[in-house]
Order: structure tokens, then sequence, then C-alpha cells
């Protein structure tokens, strides 16, 4: 079965620390999407990221950047210098490859708190 | 540039009412879903589409019906409301591609409380 677990339930940090938020996944699939998923206060879900599971590069965009290791089944994602607007509920989830009929397996969440 | 929109964004209701959360999307996307998210659960899969006239179950489909008329619409029913499908209620969207990786894009949600 396909799974994924985010054992951090809750995180708070100082503006300007890092974070990093943990993600852990189950599949039996060899051909795979992550994703990372943000939900702020105001409770949209804006998307971060995807990676395919042939694609281990870590990746940078701007404070954010992702480590994607497969011998780990893991995809953490790390804020640098963490500000009060990265306040949010973090999702990562895991996607089936079948022929375009996918399906979005999300993990329960990290709620990060960043205080000034 | 609306995206997928969801009505309406609030809602209480008894038990034992029945309503329907609209969903619509302009993207022309073949896919569509409806998902709940739950404290400590994420997000579930609750039905999906893949196109209009095709529907499937997800994770949590009991208590819910959904149908798929035309490319755009994709409602979902609650029969008779029980307070465990008190829940916030996601609408998605993403083009149907051959390769399964595009990213959905969320509708901003409907809370639906059950008393």
């Amino acid at each position: 079965a396909q799974k994924v677990t985010q054992a951090q339930t809750e995180i708070s940090v100082v503006e300007k620390e890092d974070v990093t938020l943990d993600c852990v996944y189950e599949t039996r699939d060899t051909t795979y999407y992550l994703f990372w998923y943000k939900q702020p206060p105001s409770g949209e879900l804006v998307f971060l990221i995807r990676r395919n599971s042939f694609d281990e590069q870590n990746e940078i965009s701007g404070r954010y950047s992702w480590n994607f290791q497969k011998s780990t089944s893991s995809f953490n994602f790390t804020i640098t210098a963490s500000q009060v607007v990265d306040s949010a509920v973090y999702f990562c989830a895991l996607t089936r490859f079948s022929g375009g009929y996918n399906k979005l397996i999300f993990g329960a969440g990290t709620r990060l708190a960043v205080h000034p | 540039n609306a995206g997928v929109t969801q009505t309406p964004k609030f809602q209480v209701l008894k038990t034992g009412q029945s309503m329907t959360l609209q969903c619509a999307q302009d993207m022309n996307h073949e896919y569509m879903s409806w998902y709940r998210q739950d404290p400590g659960m994420g997000l579930r899969l609750i039905h999906y589409s893949v196109g209009a006239g095709i529907t499937d179950q997800g994770e949590v489909p009991n208590g819910y019906n959904v149908s798929r008329s035309t490319t755009e619409d994709f409602p979902l029913r609650l029969l008779s409301a029980a307070p465990s499908q008190t829940s916030v209620y996601f609408c998605a969207s993403r083009p149907l591609d051959a390769d399964s990786n595009q990213p959905q894009h969320f509708g901003d949600g409907t809370r639906l409380s059950i008393l």
C-alpha cells in the first residue's frame, strides 16, 4: 500500500531559523511523483514542487530546498532563514503513475509556526 | 482567471439533510477530484472523474455521490448528512496527460458542519 508519513505534527521556530520538514513515503511503484503543498492560514492549497522518482537531484528555489533520497524513501523540505509568512500547514503527497489515473496520497501535514 | 471555483464556502446542515457542493473549473481539465480534510489526517480522496460521464471512488466514498455531465462541473452530493461528514472539502482539477505528473489546481474549499 502507498503511504506518506509526516511525523512532525507541529514545529515552532523563531524567525530567521532554518527548519526542515520531514516526509517519508512507502510505495511499490517504480515510477511515482512526490509533491509538496502549502496551506496558509487563509486555507487554500498552494503547489510548491513536484519530483519524479527518476530525478534525485536536490532542488533549490530561493529560501526553499528539497532533498529527495530514494534510498531512505524520503523527500524532505528545508526553509532557510524562515519568515513569519512561512507559517502554514505543509503537506507532502505521493502520486501513483497509472496511465493518467493518478491519485494523490497526502501525509497528515506539518503545521509550521514562525514567530517574530 | 477563475481556476477552480467551489460554492458555497461555508454551510451548516442538520443531520439527515442532503446538499450538493458545487465545483466548476474553466481550464478544460479532464481530471477532477474531491477531497476531504480532517485534522491529523491530511486530505483524503472521496471521488474522482477522468472525463464527462466517467467517475470512480477514492479512499472514502461512503455517503457521497458524484456525477460528471460536463467537463467543467463536478458536484459532490451528500445524500443524508451525518456529523462524521463535518469537514473541509476541496475540489481539484488537472489535465489528464500521459505521464500523470501535472500538479492539481485546488479550489478554496467548502467548510461544512453537520449538527
